[in-house]
């Protein structure tokens, strides 16, 4: 079985500051990680995906995101928030191989970014 | 990629009376799934739509309360039965290609529903 803590229930950051948004996990199998944006009364999507390889990812709109095997983490990170970044945030883990199950997904209860003027 | 629609985007139904969710695809993918998320939380898988087969439902979920359908590799359907305010919820569709190479998920815009 797999969980996903995302311990920041609500981030208020200003404009033009940086923000980090914090994912961790736990699994017994090896994942892959994703990030997903879900903005007011829309679906979610994609942000950013950790398969293999280089352990950071950059992702859409000036995301980037680290994968720490040793911390199970799976950090969000932007250098830079807009206005527009204001959403939902979801962490998300799925298993390496198809386990009988597909490739479900398991989500983090989210992050609320809120950024102000 | 794949563009995911959902018909109705919100509906708001009396207690004992069942809905109806519709997903389309605009290619054919491998998996579906079902979500539900509830006010102000995250998203809880409710079941994998199997093409040609019965659906795969995660536990706390049975078949009787959401019954699914997926006829093809681009459509499936969650019905909602005998509501109940406790079943207020968004409901998302999602598909994906299902390999281990590219395990990406995509999602429809969801469908609000209100059970008075």
């Amino acid at each position: 079985a797999q969980s996903v803590t995302q311990l920041d229930s609500q981030v208020p950051v200003f404009e033009e500051a940086p923000v980090e948004l914090r994912c961790n996990y736990s699994s017994s199998v090896s994942v892959y990680l994703f990030w997903y944006v879900q903005y007011p009364n829309q679906g979610l999507q994609l942000l950013l995906k950790y398969l293999s390889g280089s352990t950071l990812v950059k992702g859409i709109n000036g995301f980037e995101a680290e994968f720490n095997k040793s911390q199970t983490s799976f950090h969000l990170r932007k250098p830079s928030v807009h206005i527009s970044d204001t959403a939902e945030y979801f962490c998300a883990v799925s298993d390496r191989g198809l386990t009988g199950g597909g490739n479900k997904l398991t989500f983090g209860t989210g992050t609320q970014l809120k950024v102000e003027l | 990629s794949a563009v995911i629609s959902q018909k109705p985007s919100r509906d708001i139904c009396q207690r004992g009376t069942s809905l109806t969710i519709q997903c389309q695809v605009d290619s054919q993918v491998t998996m579906m799934f079902w979500y539900r998320q509830q006010p102000g939380q995250s998203l809880t898988l409710i079941a994998t739509a199997n093409q040609g087969s019965e659906a795969t439902y995660e536990s706390g979920f049975v078949i009787d309360k959401f019954p699914i359908s997926r006829p093809n590799l681009t459509f499936s359907t969650l019905t909602v039965s005998n509501m109940s305010p406790e079943d207020s919820s968004i409901y998302l569709c999602s598909a994906g290609l299902g390999t281990a190479a590219n395990n990406e998920q995509f999602f429809g815009p969801g469908t609000r529903l209100t059970v008075l």
